[in-house]
């Protein structure tokens, strides 16, 4: 089975803090993503990265950056947390696309920014 | 513009109705995917299902099938006989090129005894 395990369940940090957030594939998938999920707004993509050491902006890439320095582990970083930042993060992983943009997906980290 | 369009926010069943969930899409691409996702109160992310644009058989698996009607640009996706187990929220999810999945809002199931 796939399994994408992400760092942590629940994350409470202050405003101003450095914010790290770890995902983790043992897929070998080359193709990983992070979401945020908010009431009402579904999935937005943040960030993705289709190899190590490349990372392209997703939709909302702001006040966020991305580290894969190693094909199975992608880090989503907050600069300096925001209360607007509080909400539930979402990675996954994929193969190449010969598989048809299949996504996997980790159990989400719920981050609030107090 | 890419967009998906899931307009129930939230629908209340009684266990063995069924029940069917809308997701309508907008893309300009001629190739692209279509799929739903079940979020439990788990919070991961089930895939159900994946459609291409080339293929518009109807699919059924077990109590869920899935209608793909590109004339109205709808993917849409029914449970018969609904199972309390089936209480979560559901995701459909437009997939393009370069591999980027655009969802839409979720609609929320919810199942009672």
């Amino acid at each position: 089975d796939v399994k994408v395990t992400q760092s942590s369940r629940y994350l409470v940090k202050r405003t101003g803090e450095k914010v790290f957030l770890e995902c983790v594939q043992d897929m070998d998938h080359e193709n990983m993503f992070w979401y945020r999920q908010d009431p009402g707004l579904g999935l937005r993509l943040i960030y993705f990265s289709y190899d190590v050491k490349m990372k392209e902006k997703g939709d909302i890439p702001e006040g966020y950056s991305v580290s894969r320095e190693k094909k199975e582990r992608f880090s989503l970083i907050l600069e300096s947390a925001s209360t607007n930042q509080t909400s539930m993060y979402l990675c996954a992983s994929g193969p190449v696309v010969t598989r048809a943009y299949e996504q996997y997906f980790g159990p989400g980290t719920r981050l609030t920014v107090t | 513009a890419q967009k998906v369009t899931q307009a129930q926010t939230e629908i209340s069943v009684v266990e063995k109705e069924d029940v069917t969930l809308d997701c309508v899409y907008e893309t300009r691409d001629t190739t692209y995917y279509l799929f739903w996702y079940k979020q439990p109160p788990s919070g991961e992310l089930v895939f159900l299902i994946r459609r291409n644009s080339f293929d518009e058989q109807n699919e059924i698996s077990g109590r869920y099938s899935w209608n793909f009607q590109k004339s109205t640009s709808s993917f849409n996706f029914t449970i018969t006989a609904s199972q309390v187990v089936d209480s979560a929220v559901y995701f459909c999810a437009l997939g393009l090129p370069v591999q980027k999945l655009v969802f839409g809002t979720g609609t929320r199931l919810l199942v009672s005894p």
